[in-house]
């Protein structure tokens, strides 16, 4: 079955530096995602991507997050300058085309600490 | 404010009942549902789809979706110890936009 691989699987980081948490979307999938869960609360949804650029993106995603495709494999999620309150869960997810209704893959995600 | 509600349990059901997930939404343009199972310290594991009014079964699975209602549920059959999990409604809005709005979930314990 097809995987959505997350790098690393938790990452320590102090406050103010910067983090790129790294996703290897399912090969033909065009439609790549982030979403971040801090811990006992829900699933937040951060910022889409679609043929190189983003289509959506939250009020959580501001002007300290970036997301690049450096490549054809990867998808990058970059925290310029990380607070406490980053300290999550954070799962990539992809989907592909004509899945619109079927939902997507989620990654098994990074766990970011923030000290 | 696109909100998704769910109880938030614990629901605990005896092992080989049936355990039934709740889960309301606030915008009634909401075109695609989904079910969602969430172990502790793992990703969200996608369980079903819905996007028709009435029932799909899926296995030990059912979702029910009433979009008049704005309500959709998630019945387990047969429950199992392994069932024990968080279950998590999310609700994608189509009209364009791809992100699913995720409930808190409901906290699922089978007991054996």
């Amino acid at each position: 079955e097809p995987e959505v691989t997350q790098t690393p699987s938790h990452q320590v980081t102090q406050m103010g530096q910067e983090v790129i948490l790294r996703c290897v979307p399912i090969s033909n999938h065009l439609y790549f995602y982030w979403y971040r869960q801090i811990l006992g609360q829900k699933v937040e949804f951060l910022v889409s991507f679609y043929n190189n650029e983003i289509s959506e993106k939250s009020e959580i995603f501001d002007d300290q997050f970036s997301v690049e495709r450096p490549d054809g494999s990867n998808f990058t999620l970059k925290i310029r300058s990380t607070k406490l309150e980053d300290s999550a869960m954070y799962f990539c997810a992809s989907r592909g085309t004509g899945e619109y209704n079927y939902g997507y893959t989620f990654g098994s995600g990074t766990r970011l600490t923030v000290v | 404010q696109k909100e998704v509600e769910q109880n938030s349990g614990p629901l605990s059901v005896p092992e080989g009942a049936i355990a039934s997930l709740n889960c309301t939404y606030s915008d009634r343009g909401s075109q695609s549902f989904f079910w969602y199972r969430q172990y502790s310290g793992k990703s969200p594991e996608l369980i079903m789809f819905i996007y028709s009014n009435g029932d799909k079964e899926d296995g030990r699975f059912t979702a029910q979706l009433n979009k008049a209602s704005q309500y959709v549920s998630l019945l387990i059959r047969d429950s199992q110890p392994s069932d024990s999990a968080t279950y998590l409604c999310a609700v994608n809005s189509g009209a364009g936009s791809y992100q699913l709005t995720f409930g808190k979930g409901t906290k699922l314990s089978v007991i054996p």
